[in-house]
């Protein structure tokens, strides 16, 4: 059975760093695009960035653009979000989520469960 | 201004049936890989519809997508108590090379 279990977040103080790591199994990861999707408290989801099957692409909210990073080890079955210049807006529950497709045409087929990040002083 | 816009409610009793808009442009909606996402309490969201109106194989047909011009609809028949539950639609936007989702709607069972 497909798993997205994210680690790495926290209460981390304004301007600091943070990396989200998302441990896939039950499906080929290395053939799936991934994503990084947000809730902040109250409310909506909010798409933070898009890594292709084979890390050769990437796209970011505009929010987050210069100062998020995705990436991915399909040797490990791993996603990473490296969140630099962390700022209170970012704060909420980050989930990692895979697509069968390309970011054009693709869909968010399986969730994890998510990992809080507090960013406060 | 958000990208997609849905209700932020809707409701009916159990048994009935629930419609959720999810409006849009020709960047967006207009195109044709619209997903639908349910986000029970403390859950994970689901994936209940894409490409319009395609189910995986473990939604029931109580759920139904369609769409017109730049308008999407999620059709939820025969209404149970577990439904209750926020719903998102979301597509890829060609104008901002980002996703967007809809601003949400929260079903109530009556």
């Amino acid at each position: 059975q497909v798993q997205l279990v994210e680690s790495g977040g926290g209460v981390v103080q304004p301007g600091r760093s943070l990396r989200l790591s998302c441990a896939a199994s039950g499906f080929p990861f290395s053939n799936y695009a991934m994503h990084w999707v947000r809730q902040a408290p109250g409310k909506g989801l909010d798409w933070v960035a898009f890594i292709s099957y084979d890390g050769g692409n990437e796209y970011y909210a505009d929010s987050v653009k210069g100062r998020f990073t995705i990436s991915r080890d399909n040797s490990k079955n791993t996603l990473y979000l490296q969140m630099n210049s962390l700022k209170p807006d970012d704060t909420g529950v980050y989930s990692c989520a895979s697509d069968p497709r390309y970011a054009d045409s693709g869909y968010f087929r399986h969730w994890g469960q998510g990992t809080l990040v507090a960013v406060s002083s | 201004q958000p990208v997609l816009t849905q209700p932020p409610s809707v409701s009916a009793a159990p048994g009935q049936k629930v419609t959720i808009s999810c409006s849009g442009n020709n960047s967006n909606v207009g195109r044709n890989h619209l997903s639908w996402y349910q986000r029970l309490p403390g859950t994970a969201p689901k994936l209940l519809i894409f490409d319009i109106n395609k189910r995986p194989s473990e939604i029931p047909d109580r759920f139904s997508g369609s769409k017109s011009a730049t308008s999407a609809t999620l059709d939820i028949t025969g209404l149970q108590t577990g439904d209750e539950a926020d719903y998102y639609c979301a597509i890829w936007d060609t104008s901002l090379s980002a996703y967007v989702f809809g601003t949400g709607t929260k079903v109530t069972v009556l």
